[in-house]
C-alpha cells in the first residue's frame, strides 16, 4: 500500500514552454503534498507544500508564479513549470503523507519516483 | 567503515561487512527523524524512522541511532549486501511546522563491493 504515482516520468520541453507533472496517491489520500527538486548529486529541496483546496505554501526562494501548485483533489496534486528554462532542468519529487495516519505528522512520507525534465 | 553525509561522500564497504552512515543536523526543534535510501532514477524508499523520545530502534539488518544531545544520527547496515548500493539521506521534521514537512540531510553514497 501507500504508493505515490508521478507522471510523466521524464519530459523535455522547449525553452519558454510550461510542462506540467502530476502526483497521485493511488490507494490512500492526502490532504496533504509535498514538492520536492532534485539535482544531480545533490540532495532533495523542499520546494513547496501543497494542500487540498488551498494555496500551497512556497518555501523561501521558491518563485511561486513560476511553479504552480494546483492540489485540487484528496489524491492528485500537480506543478506546473511555467516559461522553462535550461536552469530548471531538474529531478521533481513528490510525495504524500497519508490523511489514514491519525498521528500523521510522525509517519514517514511516501514519495513518487520523480520526473525528469530537460529544458532545451 | 564510516562517513559523515554532509556533502554526498561515498562510502565503500566490501560485501558482508557493516555500514555506518552518519548524519548531523541542526534543529533542536526536530522531533522525527526518517532514513531514506535512493536508488538513481527513483524516488526515495523508506527505511526506518525514530522519534526524539527514543536513541535507538531496530530493523530487518538496520539499526537507527539518535543522540540529541549532539545532534547526531547514524544509520547502521549489517551484513551489506549488493541491494544496498544506493545514496542514504536523513530526514528531520520539526516539531513547530504544522504541515509535517521533511528536510533532508545531504546523502552518502554507499557502494558495496564484491
Amino acid at each position: 500500500g501507500a504508493v505515490v504515482s508521478q507522471h510523466p516520468s521524464r519530459v523535455i520541453c522547449k525553452s519558454g514552454t510550461s510542462v506540467k507533472i502530476e502526483c497521485r496517491s493511488l490507494d490512500f489520500q492526502a490532504t496533504t503534498m509535498f514538492w520536492y527538486r532534485q539535482f544531480p548529486k545533490q540532495s532533495l529541496m523542499l520546494m513547496a507544500t501543497s494542500n487540498e483546496g488551498s494555496k500551497a505554501t512556497y518555501e523561501q526562494g521558491v518563485e511561486k508564479d513560476k511553479f504552480l501548485i494546483n492540489h485540487a483533489s484528496l489524491t492528485l496534486s500537480t506543478l506546473t513549470v511555467t516559461s522553462a528554462h535550461p536552469e530548471d532542468s531538474s529531478f521533481y519529487i513528490c510525495s504524500a503523507r497519508d490523511n489514514r495516519i491519525s498521528q500523521g505528522r510522525g509517519s514517514p512520507l511516501h514519495f513518487g519516483n520523480g520526473t525528469r525534465l530537460t529544458v532545451t | 567503515g564510516e562517513s559523515v553525509g554532509l556533502h554526498l561522500p561515498t562510502l565503500s564497504v566490501q560485501e558482508g561487512d557493516n555500514s555506518i552512515i552518519n548524519c548531523a543536523y541542526s534543529n533542536s526543534a526536530s522531533d522525527y527523524f526518517i532514513w531514506y535510501k535512493q536508488e538513481s532514477g527513483k524516488g526515495p524508499q523508506f527505511i526506518i524512522d525514530i522519534r526524539s523520545n527514543m536513541d535507538k530502534r531496530q530493523g530487518q539488518r538496520v539499526t537507527v541511532l539518535l543522540n540529541k544531545t549532539v545532534k547526531h544520527l547514524s544509520l547502521q547496515i549489517a551484513a551489506t549486501q549488493p541491494g544496498d548500493s544506493a545514496v542514504y539521506f536523513c530526514a528531520e521534521r520539526s516539531a513547530t511546522d504544522s504541515w509535517g514537512k521533511l528536510q533532508f540531510g545531504a546523502g552518502t553514497q554507499v557502494v558495496v563491493t564484491p
